[in-house]
């Protein structure tokens, strides 16, 4: 069974760019889950996606945003792009029927 | 609002002596909690999970937890340590209230160094 799968696996930007950064589940996982890695910050919750709405979000700007597709796969975009959005963004999915949830390595995005 | 302690940042055990890695959790009744391991450069690993119920679960790679409510605590064990054990180990909580299908609030880490 494919595990969670993240592309890409690494980006270099500018401030003030655009990235997004994309998500796929593992098969018959309907949610989906970001967070954010940072130095010295730890895993901070960003954004949880169902069945292609977004149930809850962390505490990040409206420039951090996301969408959940109809094959439950998942994008997350970061407009205007800051110094400290330097960090590895980690997605999860989980299903229902309390199955844990499961991560990806991440894309690891530099802010130059 | 739950929270998550990790009290340790960083823990040294020699390969073969026996690990401990505490976690206190914040939460207004039984949380679901979780133990992740993190290897350089890769993602999150699920360890161990607790619900409910036996308040000492197994987990992959011979780790194990034990749940104290008393104490608020979720502290892994494993009883000899590998080298390829070095990595970060993540405690977190979510909550029953709307199961698994929450947001996941972890502790700060502990990494673990392993001398041979």
């Amino acid at each position: 069974e494919a595990g969670v799968t993240q592309s890409p696996t690494h980006l270099i930007k500018t401030r003030g760019q655009q990235v997004t950064l994309r998500c796929s589940p593992i098969s018959g996982h309907t949610s989906v889950y970001w967070y954010q890695q940072a130095l010295g910050l730890g895993l901070q919750f960003l954004l949880w996606y169902d069945e292609g709405e977004e149930r809850n979000r962390g505490n990040f700007p409206p420039r951090f945003s996301g969408r959940q597709f109809p094959n439950y796969s998942s994008e997350l975009n970061v407009n205007a792009l800051e110094l400290e959005d330097s960090a590895l963004y980690l997605c999860a999915t989980g299903g229902r029927n309390n199955q844990p949830q499961h991560f990806g390595d991440g894309t690891r995005l530099s802010i130059l | 609002a739950q929270s998550v302690t990790q009290p340790d940042i960083h823990i040294t055990v020699s390969e073969g002596a026996s690990l401990e890695l505490r976690c206190n959790y914040s939460y207004g009744a039984t949380p679901y909690l979780f133990w992740y391991v993190q290897s350089p450069g890769q993602g999150l690993q699920l360890l161990l999970k607790y619900f409910s119920g036996d308040t000492l679960v197994q987990g992959i790679k011979g780790f194990e937890a034990e749940f104290k409510r008393s104490q608020s605590s979720f502290n892994l064990r494993k009883p000899s340590v590998h080298w390829s054990d070095a990595a970060e180990y993540f405690c977190a909580v979510g909550s029953p209230n709307t199961g698994t299908a929450s947001k996941l609030t972890f502790g700060t880490g502990t990494r673990l160094q392993v001398t041979l």
